[in-house]
């Protein structure tokens, strides 16, 4: 089973939310990892969105709305990309991402996000 | 503003050896709290982690590339490389080297083909 998985596409309407989720693997301790974030659009490299670890560890990159923002849920042993007040230039490929202590960097196979 | 720029050859023979260089401007790879390295992407795929490297000599890999791959800096010129040993067509993809996470180059496509 992968250490990360996302769902491979995602629909919503403009000026709604979305949520992206990232889900570990159920023997991965989700508290004790960073989840970041990448936002990919066709032809062009990722762009690094946030890393999100707790409140108090956080990060949104440099010129990130602050519609993009993240968080975890524990009960699902996921990190959650939230996108708030959708725009038709947030449709792109959605990547999330953590640093396992023995897999190394890894990452999730991608979200696409369609808005419709 | 730092920038990663890729450089290499876009074709690589099968059983050939990939290097690819990367050169920063903007910024130094022997900066404490950075790591630095290289990430693919296949054709319509997803990423994979390649290798990092840390300003004070650590190298990481990625378990399934180990043993064929590896990542050296050149401090004196702010550029680091990568070595592929071994190419197979399964390693055609766009390379990216990238500050771990927030700054990625732009990417250069290396095909593996006869």
């Amino acid at each position: 089973q992968a250490v990360v998985t996302q769902p491979s596409s995602l629909s919503a309407s403009p000026g709604a939310s979305a949520s992206l989720t990232c889900t570990v693997r159920s023997d991965v301790n989700l508290g004790n990892y960073r989840i970041y974030w990448f936002q990919q659009k066709p032809g062009s490299p990722p762009r690094y969105l946030l890393r999100y670890n707790s409140d108090s560890d956080k990060e949104r990159g440099s010129g990130v709305p602050s519609r993009f923002s993240g968080s975890k849920d524990a009960s699902a042993n996921a990190g959650i990309l939230l996108i708030s007040g959708l725009q038709s230039e947030d449709e792109a490929d959605y990547y999330c991402m953590i640093w396992h202590s023995t897999a190394g960097v890894v990452f999730g196979g991608g979200t696409k996000l369609t808005v419709l | 503003q730092l920038q990663l720029q890729e450089s290499g050859p876009g074709l690589v023979k099968p059983s050939d050896t990939l290097s690819l260089s990367c050169s920063v401007s903007g910024g130094s790879i022997t900066s404490p709290n950075y790591y630095w390295g290289w990430i693919r992407q296949s054709p319509g795929k997803g990423l994979e982690w390649i290798a990092y490297f840390y300003y004070s000599g650590a190298n990481y890999y990625n378990p399934s590339l180990e043993g064929r791959v590896t990542i050296s800096a050149d401090s004196s010129n702010n550029r680091f490389s990568l070595r592929m040993i071994s190419v197979t067509a399964a390693d055609t993809a766009v390379y990216y080297c990238v500050r771990h996470a927030d700054f990625w180059g732009l990417g250069t496509l290396v095909t593996v083909a006869s």
